[in-house]
């Protein structure tokens, strides 16, 4: 495979269930991002791994829980999530200090 | 935080218009950047401009990075229907935490009735 990869495409969960997205990338990149993207809203930046290394957590709260295992894959762990964090949640990688992200399909994640 | 103001946030094509979208800033970016987002997927890069004055061609897309550094604009010529989606810009400092991506609300592009 090439590119970035997000698994699952599709996820619904209870308010009560845990469950994580992943991302891998195929790009030999050293960064890697998590956004979510909601309607009408600009693409808001979660967390950044820059070579498995945290450098971001913008204010996300704490029922998010980012995991970088290496440098090609990115975890989200989900838990108690609420209706409003229903949204396209997007990986995407890069190789810094150049520019341009190579993001991934998406997970499409709903919260019952 | 830095936003980036991107318009328009929707328009209608006809098949053969030209279309225009552009976004500023009140920020000095070093990088600026296009995407399109299909529905269902993930933004994929279009063109990216890494300096000021400097216009980029990609088949029928021209973008130009602005002069002062604080704006951007993108052109489609002759569109076609498979050029509805959404347009975002982005722009981008140097690196580090400064060198993450600051996105536009996007242009949706839809195609007239």
């Amino acid at each position: 495979e090439t590119g970035v990869t997000q698994t699952p495409r599709h996820l619904v969960m209870g308010m009560t269930n845990k469950k994580s997205l992943k991302c891998e990338q195929h790009l030999g990149h050293n960064a890697m991002y998590w956004y979510k993207q909601s309607a009408k809203k600009p693409l808001e930046l979660m967390f950044v791994y820059n070579f498995k290394e945290q450098t971001e957590n913008n204010s996300v709260p704490s029922r998010f829980s980012p995991e970088c295992p290496n440098s090609s894959h990115l975890f989200l762990h989900l838990h108690t999530l609420q209706p409003e964090d229903s949204a396209l949640y997007l990986c995407a990688s890069s190789q810094q200090p150049n520019y341009g992200y190579t993001f991934g399909s998406g997970t499409r994640l709903t919260v019952v | 935080g830095q936003q980036l103001n991107q318009s328009p946030q929707s328009m209608f094509i006809q098949e053969g218009e030209d279309v225009s979208m552009n976004c500023t800033s009140s920020s000095i970016f070093n990088t600026w950047l296009w995407y399109k987002q299909d529905p269902g997927e993930g933004p994929v890069l279009l063109i990216a401009l890494y300096k000021a004055g400097e216009l980029t061609s990609n088949g029928r897309l021209t973008a130009q990075f602005g002069i002062t550094r604080k704006d951007s604009f993108l052109n489609i010529s002759a569109s076609i229907p498979s050029d509805v989606g959404i347009y975002f810009c982005a722009g981008q400092l140097n690196g580090g935490s400064q060198g993450n991506l600051i996105f536009g609300k996007g242009t949706k592009l839809s195609v007239k009735p």
